[in-house]
């Protein structure tokens, strides 16, 4: 059974960059199974798909982030990786770790708190 | 993008009474394949969201069968048949039909 835990900073400066890793264990990282998605979920909000990355390492970003994200995939440490650059107050939130299994976010992480301030 | 929303905002429920949440898109989820590539989540208070149901109708893994999805289309259904005190929470809907380009619905607050 795959497992993931996201790991990072809980306080990020303004105009900063935000880095997360997600650690997987119980499979590798890199599947034909899977892609790894991150979303995040800012306080007495919705969820909000930000990007993933495919087994081949080929990313896909929400238009909203295209110009700040950045997804890695580190297969020697079977993790993956969130560079979310310039970040302010809006970005706060929760951010998520999931594995896409053919159709749908089968594996979750427990989150990660992330909180944009001076 | 395929925009998605739910009903009702918020849904206070009695234990042992049914329950249903209605998800609907601005697009056809229909896949060639005849599945609708439209998923169910809950998040329990303080917790990540879990898969309950994917491709409209399938039950995840260990997800009780008082849960059932059906729908299809750009109208989809989640139920309950009899809530327990456990099923609080927020429900989502999500499209994956534009895989990896997932939208999530608005959620709906499911509270006793």
């Amino acid at each position: 059974q795959v497992q993931v835990q996201e790991s990072g900073p809980g306080l990020v400066k303004p105009s900063e960059t935000l880095s997360l890793t997600c650690s997987v264990s119980g499979g590798p990282i890199r599947s034909t199974s899977y892609y790894w998605g991150w979303i995040r979920q800012p306080p007495g909000k919705g969820l909000e798909w930000i990007g993933s990355i495919y087994y081949s390492g080929s990313t896909y970003y929400h238009p909203s982030f295209q110009s700040r994200v950045t997804i890695s995939l580190d297969t020697s440490r079977n993790q993956c990786s969130l560079k979310l650059t310039s970040v302010t107050a809006a970005d706060t939130a929760v951010y998520y770790c999931a594995s896409f299994d053919s159709a749908a976010f089968d594996v979750w992480g427990q989150g990660t708190v992330v909180t944009v301030s001076s | 993008d395929i925009v998605m929303t739910q009903s009702p905002f918020s849904l206070p429920v009695t234990p042992g009474e049914p329950a249903s949440i209605s998800c609907k898109s601005s697009q056809s989820l229909l896949h060639s394949s005849g599945y609708n590539y439209l998923d169910w989540y809950l998040q329990k208070p303080g917790q990540s969201p879990q898969l309950l149901i994917y491709l409209g109708s399938i039950r995840a893994s260990g997800v009780p069968d008082r849960f059932s999805g059906s729908g299809s289309g750009t109208n989809f259904t989640l139920k309950i048949s009899r809530v327990e005190a456990e099923d609080v929470g927020l429900y989502y809907c999500m499209q994956a039909l534009q895989t990896p380009y997932v939208t999530f619905g608005p959620g709906t607050r499911v509270d006793l």
